[in-house]
C-alpha cells in the first residue's frame, strides 16, 4: 500500500516570500502521479499542480513549482512570491498509473500554511 | 469552480437516521469518486464508479452505499448514522479514470447529533 507523509503540520511565512512544503511517499510502483491540492478556509479542494513520475522535468504552474526526486521519493512544493490568498491547507496526494481499477488518491495529512501580511 | 456540484452543502441529522448525498460530475466525466474528510481519519477514499459501474471500494462502511445513474450523477447513501460519521464528504470526477486528474466538488458537511 502507498503512504504519503507530510512532516510539517503548520508553516507560516511573510507575504511575498518563498516557502517550500515537503512531501515524501512510499511505493513499489514505478509509474504514478503526484498532486498538490489546496484547501482554503472555504474547504473546497483545488488542484495546484500535477507531476507524472515518468517525466524528469519538474512541473510548474505560475508561482507554484515542484521539486520531484523520484529516487528519494520526495515531492516538495515551492510557492514563490507568496500571497495572502495562498493561506490554506495543502495536501500532497499519490495515484498509481494503472488501467481501470483502483485509481484512488492517497493523501497526506496536510500542511497548514499561513501567509502573514 | 471545478464544475462538480454537490448537494446539499450542509446536513444536520440525528443518530440512527439515513441521508443521501448527491453529486453531479463535470460535463463529459465518466468517473465519480467519493472521499470522506474527518478530523481523526483525514482524507480517505470511499468508492469509485465509472460509467455506472462500481470500480473500486476503499474504506467504506457496510452502512454506506453508492450508485451512479445513467445520467452519470452519483448518490452516496449513509444509513444508521453514528456520531463518528460527522465529516466532510467530497465527490470528485475525472474523464475516465487512470492517468486522469480528479476535480473535486465543494463537499457536503454532515453533522450527526
Amino acid at each position: 500500500a502507498q503512504t504519503v507523509t507530510q512532516s510539517q503540520p503548520e508553516m507560516s511565512v511573510q507575504e511575498a516570500e518563498t516557502v517550500t512544503l515537503s512531501c515524501t511517499y512510499d511505493t513499489s510502483e514505478n509509474n504514478y502521479y503526484l498532486f498538490w491540492y489546496k484547501q482554503p478556509p472555504s474547504r473546497q479542494m483545488i488542484l495546484v499542480i500535477r507531476q507524472e513520475a515518468y517525466k524528469q522535468q519538474n512541473a510548474t504552474e505560475n508561482r507554484f513549482s515542484v521539486n520531484f526526486q523520484k529516487a528519494a521519493k520526495s515531492f516538495s512544493l515551492k510557492i514563490s512570491d507568496s500571497q495572502l490568498g495562498d493561506t490554506a491547507m495543502y495536501f500532497c496526494a499519490f495515484m498509481k498509473q494503472i488501467d481501470f481499477g483502483n485509481e484512488k488518491l492517497t493523501f497526506g495529512t496536510g500542511t497548514r500554511l499561513t501567509i502573514i501580511p | 469552480d471545478s464544475g462538480v456540484t454537490q448537494t446539499p452543502k450542509h446536513l444536520i441529522t440525528a443518530t440512527g437516521q439515513r441521508v443521501t448525498l448527491r453529486c453531479s460530475p463535470r460535463s463529459g466525466d465518466l468517473s465519480v469518486y467519493w472521499y470522506q474528510q474527518s478530523l481523526d481519519q483525514g482524507l480517505q477514499f470511499l468508492i469509485h464508479y465509472y460509467n455506472g459501474e462500481e470500480r473500486a471500494k476503499g474504506n467504506i462502511l457496510e452502512r454506506f452505499s453508492a450508485q451512479q445513474f445513467p445520467d452519470l450523477h452519483s448518490e452516496l447513501n449513509l444509513s444508521s448514522l453514528e456520531l463518528g460519521d460527522s465529516a466532510l464528504y467530497f465527490c470528485a470526477s475525472s474523464v475516465q479514470g487512470a492517468r486522469e486528474t480528479q476535480y473535486f466538488g465543494p463537499g457536503t458537511r454532515l453533522l450527526v447529533l
